[in-house]
């Protein structure tokens, strides 16, 4: 098994909609965990960090379950440019896990 | 701006040469780097996490006479391509692991380097 699951999607949303991506971790043991975007060809860019409970940055806003060991992202208000692959990372001490990626598509 | 610089961006090269790429933490010491591969429409592969001082720790299966990496210095980790072939062709991404001082630690990646081997 993985360490950390994403459904690969893809998810085709209208612009505007609100879309909810989960992630789910199987070493209890992580830290701390992260989503990046990566849009095709580029490199991740860091989208938000999550330590405890939760993060909010603007419209985005990350939740971490660790009793059910998920880290959930929603996007409210998509824009077209939101459209890329994000990426659910855990942290574990010098070792960080990758998912890989669910595909967003935001359509006009 | 980039707190990681990869360079160079893009090579292309002839079979049986050797491609040297750099990574550089640009505004904090990073200890531990590590570099990635990816193929077209698949997710990161971490080939190697590389240690300032000592050496690199090498993923199952990554050829570490292959994929030479030197960390030197606390903002430089290079990658070696040994006598690269087609199958070598990919795009490859560094990473930093930046430490807060409230000991969060996150990863900031290069831009990347997209290899191809004719």
């Amino acid at each position: 098994r993985k360490e950390v699951e994403q459904d690969p999607g893809p998810f085709n949303v209208p612009e505007g909609a609100t879309v909810a991506f989960n992630c789910t971790y199987s070493n209890s043991a992580s830290q701390s965990f992260f989503w990046y975007r990566q849009d095709c060809r580029k490199e991740p860019k860091l989208l938000m960090s999550v330590y405890s409970s939760g993060n909010e940055d603007g419209r985005f806003t990350a939740q971490l379950n660790r009793a059910s060991q998920y880290i959930s992202l929603l996007i409210r208000d998509s824009k077209l440019s939101d459209s890329a692959t994000y990426l659910c990372v855990g942290n574990n001490f010098n070792k960080f896990y990758f998912g890989s990626g669910t595909k967003l598509n935001v359509k006009p | 701006g980039a707190v990681v610089s990869q360079h160079p961006s893009r090579v292309i090269c002839k079979s049986g040469t050797s491609v040297k790429i750099e990574c550089r933490s640009l505004d904090f010491q990073a200890t531990t780097m590590f570099w990635y591969r990816q193929f077209p429409k698949q997710s990161l592969m971490l080939m190697a996490t590389s240690n300032e001082g000592s050496k690199a720790t090498y993923e199952q299966g990554v050829e570490k006479d292959k994929f030479l990496i030197n960390h030197a210095s606390l903002t430089l980790s290079t990658l070696t391509v040994t006598s690269a072939h087609p199958e070598d062709s990919s795009f490859y991404i560094c990473s930093a692991r930046w430490i807060s001082g409230s000991s969060k630690n996150i990863q900031y990646f290069g831009a990347g380097t997209r290899l191809s081997v004719l």
